[in-house]
């Protein structure tokens, strides 16, 4: 059975500073791993997907990296603005499910 | 198309009461999903559907709870019975597969509050 952890579940960092959130996953048989952005009472938006012959996906200051062998995948955030303060959740798909597997997400506070 | 669309976005009821949320998928999409939300955690995946099968579904899913896509576009989530417990939000999700690659998109939630 999938499991899906990421750690740090809380961060807070001043306005600029680059960031790296991390997801793991136990079972490395996946089609793609995604990654979203949740604001508080809202639904998800796709931030970026990683196919499993991918080993990094970026779209403007965000660059996701997957390293299936370890069963792992990293969000770096560059330049950090208060605007990226959200709830940030990793997802995998594939292997015995047709689902997506999610994390407990990551809570990012930046400070102006 | 205006994405994933949820029906009503916030629910209040009383314990005892039957519920159902409805959500509309982006039209050309085959697969439909539910997830559950609580506080704090992820979501958890309750059902899905490739166009009107209902494919899978959790345990989390009780007796009390049942899905529908009858035309293979929209879909209902009941919840009967209603119990503190079920107070969630509940997202909608829909997809098209193509190419190994199954990305999907999620409506902005139904949040369920039971009183």
């Amino acid at each position: 059975k999938q499991e899906v952890t990421q750690i740090p579940a809380a961060l807070s960092v001043p306005e600029g500073e680059n960031l790296v959130l991390n997801c793991s996953f136990t079972d490395s048989a996946i089609y793609n791993l995604q990654w979203f952005r949740q604001d508080p009472g809202k639904g998800l938006t796709s931030l970026l997907l990683i196919q499993s012959s991918q080993r990094e996906q970026t779209s403007g200051r965000l660059n996701a990296s997957l390293d299936k062998s370890s069963g792992r995948s990293t969000l770096y955030i560059a330049a950090s603005q208060p605007g990226d303060s959200a709830t940030y959740l990793c997802a995998t798909y594939g292997g015995a499910t047709n689902k997506l597997i999610f994390g407990t997400g990551t809570l990012l506070a930046v400070q102006p | 198309d205006t994405g994933v669309s949820q029906d009503p976005r916030h629910k209040i009821t009383k314990r005892g009461q039957n519920v159902t949320f409805r959500c509309d998928p982006i039209s050309e999409h085959n697969r439909l999903y539910w997830y559950r939300q609580t506080l704090g955690q992820g979501p958890e995946f309750l059902t899905y559907f490739q166009n009107e099968a209902q494919l899978e579904k959790s345990r989390l899913l009780s007796d009390r709870f049942s899905a529908e896509r009858p035309k293979g576009s929209f879909s209902t989530l009941e919840i009967q019975r209603t119990e503190q417990g079920d107070s969630a939000m509940y997202l909608c999700a829909s997809s098209f597969r193509m190419a190994g690659a199954n990305v999907l998109t999620f409506g902005a939630g139904s949040r369920l509050t039971v009183l």
